[in-house]
């Protein structure tokens, strides 16, 4: 069975800190996302790979950083917590060279920052 | 840019009847179209998709035509459980990279 797996379920921060959220994929992908979603806003993206060590921005990037070191793996990096990203973080994988595939998710991740 | 509109919920409905959630795109290619479904507690996962102009999708029940003249790709379901009670997101891709989703629809059924 395909997965992807979020590292943490629920994760409380504070403001001022240095938050990792890490996504691994066992489906050898090329391309893995990261989302938030907010009640009303629905699936907003923030960013995504394409490759490793290959990152591009998406539709709310501030505050936040990628990393891709492993081809299985995608980190999303808040460099300083503020309460405003207080949210539910998705990640997602999708194969590459093949059109019309679809994402696969993890579980997500609640992150409060008080 | 690409963009999804889907009906706001939340929608309620009683235990077996007929479902419609609406899903209009706007897109400057040939998109591929999706529905992904949430349930409490969970990541989204596929429900259905269709990759050309009148190709109908369907799983579980769910159905949903590609309707290029009306860039529609409306979801349906004749006759509803309390087990569909979900988050509903609309998505398109036009290519091998992003998916852009809809701010998705909640729905209750009520037994």
């Amino acid at each position: 069975d395909v997965k992807v797996t979020q590292s943490s379920r629920y994760l409380v921060k504070r403001t001022g800190e240095k938050v990792f959220l890490e996504c691994v994929q066992d489906m050898d992908h090329e391309n893995m996302f990261w989302y938030r979603q907010d009640p009303g806003l629905g699936l907003r993206l923030i960013y995504f790979s394409y490759d490793v060590k290959m990152k591009e921005k998406g539709d709310i990037p501030e505050g936040y950083s990628v990393s891709r070191e492993k081809k299985e793996r995608f980190s999303l990096i808040l460099e300083s917590a503020s309460t405003n990203q207080t949210s539910m973080y998705l990640c997602a994988s999708r194969r590459s060279g093949i059109m019309n595939t679809e994402a696969f998710f993890g579980q997500g991740t609640r992150l409060t920052v008080v | 840019g690409d963009s999804v509109t889907q009906m706001e919920g939340p929608v309620t409905l009683s235990e077996e009847a007929f479902l419609t959630i609406n899903c209009t795109y706007t897109a400057t290619g040939y998109p591929s179209l999706f529905w992904y479904v949430q349930y409490p507690g969970e990541g989204l996962q596929l429900l259905l998709k269709a990759t050309k102009a009148d190709d109908k999708g369907s799983n579980k029940g769910f159905e949903a035509t590609y309707r290029k003249e009306t860039t529609s790709f409306h979801l349906e379901k004749g006759s509803v459980q309390v087990s569909d009670s979900a988050v509903y997101f609309c998505a398109l891709s036009e290519g091998q990279d992003k998916i852009i989703f809809g701010k998705g629809t909640r729905l209750h059924i009520l037994p």
